[in-house]
């Protein structure tokens, strides 16, 4: 599959779970990104990976953890939600961090219980 | 800090009406601005940026720094215009370069 990919596409995890979010990039990008859509804020970035460094986490609670394995996978581990973390959460991919068109995937659909 | 305002949450025209989405920003250096869209069961994709310049899909957006925005223009808008649409601003240096700050999106409709 070319693109950006993200699995699971939806999710129910309660509060005391570990699960992780995974997304996958065939563009041959440099960076990669986690953004979270909620439904009353606009899209918040929450990290940045650029050749696999982490160069950005906007104030993103420990609860969620990135990790970065090469510049093909971003993952994104959970552990001890909060209701008020369900979202859509949204990777994306550009051919490096300072600049360029932004590939976005399908999203995961986050809902904690 | 950056900042990313779109006043209108939500926007209606009729077919063959002109269209403008507003966007305002908020930064001290030169930004770099966008419009992504997301279609309905698609993906947020990016339509245009300023430095570009170009006509995408009948869409023109012009940076006007003296009022910091960067409205978004359809004269005869389709109905497969109808979509959400978000400006988007990146920084230029320090501890903004290269990071993309969203507004909160304008849920365009276009009716028959």
């Amino acid at each position: 599959e070319t693109g950006v990919t993200q699995t699971p596409r939806h999710l129910v995890m309660g509060m005391t779970n570990k699960k992780s979010l995974k997304c996958e990039q065939h563009l041959g990008h440099n960076a990669m990104y986690w953004y979270k859509q909620s439904a009353k804020k606009p899209l918040e970035l929450m990290f940045v990976y650029n050749f696999k460094e982490q160069t950005e986490n906007n104030s993103v609670p420990s609860r969620f953890s990135p990790e970065c394995p090469n510049s093909s996978h971003l993952f994104l581990h959970l552990h001890t939600l909060q209701p008020e973390d369900s979202a859509l959460y949204l990777c994306a991919s550009s051919q490096d961090g300072a600049n360029n068109e932004q590939f976005f995937g399908p999203g995961t659909r986050l809902t904690v219980l | 800090a950056q900042r990313v305002t779109q006043p209108e949450k939500l926007l209606s025209v009729f077919k063959g009406a002109p269209v403008e989405l507003k966007c305002n920003y908020s930064y001290s250096g030169s930004p770099e601005l966008f419009w992504y869209v997301q279609y309905s069961r698609q993906r947020l994709q990016l339509l245009l940026r300023h430095i570009s310049r170009e006509s995408i899909k009948g869409f023109t957006a012009d940076l006007n720094k003296g009022e910091t925005s960067f409205h978004l223009k359809k004269p005869f808008a389709q109905e497969e215009d109808s979509a959400m649409y978000y400006c988007a601003l990146k920084g230029a240096g320090g501890t903004s370069y290269g990071k993309l700050t969203f507004g909160q999106g304008t849920i365009l409709t276009v009716h028959p």
